[in-house]
């Protein structure tokens, strides 16, 4: 199956900036996830997202972020006030139907100096 | 608890060998594993999976073995090519409001030429 495509594939940001990362699955699927991955280590669940709302979040998941999908296609990420600790691969993914494989993006790899 | 890990960080092998990446996990519960490859610069690719009413299963080239009496899960791959070295990470999803999938650490593969 085809995967998702994620923009910006690089972003360099200052500290306390905002950034908006994009996702764009398949349309008809429903069930869409963020994750990261430090350079070096494994990748972290962040936030799951079906049907127009957040299903599940994890700790790292705190309130400098947030997901929607404004115009049922585009699927954001979005980070406020980004922390240097924020530096990572961030990654999009979808399931076509609940406790599936995922498919993932390519990611975009998020760089806060 | 949330835990899937690895016991070996990185594993070589000859071209044309067989590959044996293992992975313990902790979370009984658990009833779907996956395998998932990444290369460099990529996210993670889906290779296979196998729930817990199973203990084995086969794809081309890759086999997934799961013993639920110890908890432990393991990836071959037969007749190692070069195109198989990457990074491999096991993993499982567990619900909690929503489907996330858990990774665990990652075993680097090196294929010998």
């Amino acid at each position: 199956e085809p995967e998702v495509t994620q923009t910006p594939s690089h972003q360099v940001t200052q500290m306390g900036q905002e950034v908006i990362l994009r996702c764009v699955p398949i349309s008809n699927h429903l069930y869409f996830y963020w994750y990261r991955q430090i350079l070096g280590q494994k990748v972290e669940f962040l936030v799951s997202f079906y049907n127009n709302e957040i299903s599940e979040k994890s700790e790292i998941f705190d309130d400098q972020f947030s997901v929607e999908r404004p115009d049922g296609s585009n699927f954001t990420l979005k980070i406020r006030s980004t922390k240097l600790e924020d530096s990572a691969m961030y990654f999009c993914a979808r399931t076509a139907v609940m406790n599936t494989e995922a498919f993932f993006g390519q990611g975009t790899r998020l760089t806060v100096v | 608890g949330e835990s899937v890990g690895l016991h070996l960080p990185t594993l070589s092998v000859q071209e044309g060998d067989n590959s044996i990446i293992n992975c313990a996990y902790s979370n009984s519960a658990s009833d779907y594993f996956i395998w998932y490859k990444q290369e460099s610069g990529k996210g993670p690719q889906f290779i296979i999976d196998i729930r817990s009413n199973m203990d084995k299963r086969q794809g081309q080239r890759v086999t997934v073995l799961l013993n639920k009496t110890v908890k432990h899960l393991s990836l071959q791959i037969a007749a190692t090519q070069p195109g198989d070295s990457a990074v491999y990470f096991c993993a499982e999803n567990i619900y909690g409001g929503g489907f996330k999938t858990i990774f665990g650490a990652g075993t680097r593969l090196f294929v010998k030429a």
